[in-house]
């Protein structure tokens, strides 16, 4: 069972430019999250989504950033018009049903640098 | 509100010696508690959970009810113990985890 996916691994962006950042849960999973880490700073929680759904945006950007988690395919993190604060490490992780006790399990991250 | 709490930014202490990273929470039912590690470089992965009562890699967590806390202990801290760690409660009925702000613990030789 391979774990979860994040492409790609590193990615440079110019300001100005739209980043499109790509998570494939666990299979069996339908649950995604996703997490922003900023340089030398802790983990800090974006968005929670389930296939077609967006349960939990509470800790999204209100403008520039958008997520989504399609009934085929990867769950995307989009950031438009990107600017420096935006570099940091994107981390994604699923879970199956939440439950008591359930685990997230994480992707390698993706490290966006902007330009 | 719910809320935890990781009061220590960076912890830093010499091999041998006990490691304690603190963890309080709040929250007034009964939740489940788990510990992540983030080694340089790596991605997010599970040190232990409460439910499970194990001993990872010497690491030990006792939830203490009364405190609200759920520290994580090692009594002989190695090299390869320096990391990001989390503190993440389970403490909603929608089972999610509330993330705390990490400490990073760096073992000095």
């Amino acid at each position: 069972n391979a774990g979860v996916m994040q492409n790609p691994r590193h990615l440079v962006r110019r300001r100005g430019q739209e980043a499109r950042l790509r998570c494939s849960p666990m299979k069996g999973h339908s649950h995604v999250y996703w997490y922003r880490q900023l340089p030398e700073e802790g983990l800090k929680f974006m968005v929670y989504l389930q296939k077609e759904n967006i349960i939990d945006e509470s800790g999204m950007p209100k403008e520039r950033f958008s997520a989504e988690f399609p009934k085929e395919g990867p769950s995307i993190l989009r950031i438009q018009q990107v600017v420096r604060g935006d570099s940091a490490a994107y981390f994604c992780a699923s879970s199956p049903e939440p439950g008591q006790g359930f685990m997230q399990y994480f992707g390698p991250g993706t490290r966006l640098t902007v330009t | 509100a719910q809320r935890v709490t990781q009061p220590e930014k960076l912890l830093s202490v010499f091999k041998g010696a006990p490691v304690e990273l603190k963890c309080n929470y709040s929250y007034s039912g009964s939740p489940e508690l788990f510990w992540y590690v983030q080694y340089s470089r790596q991605r997010l992965q599970l040190l232990l959970r409460h439910i499970s009562r194990e001993s990872i890699k010497g690491f030990t967590a006792d939830l203490n009810k009364g405190e609200t806390s759920f520290h994580l202990k090692k009594p002989f801290a190695q090299e390869e113990d320096s990391a990001m760690y989390y503190c993440a409660p389970q403490m909603d009925s929608n089972y999610q985890l509330i993330w705390g702000a990490g400490t990073k613990l760096i073992i000095k030789p």
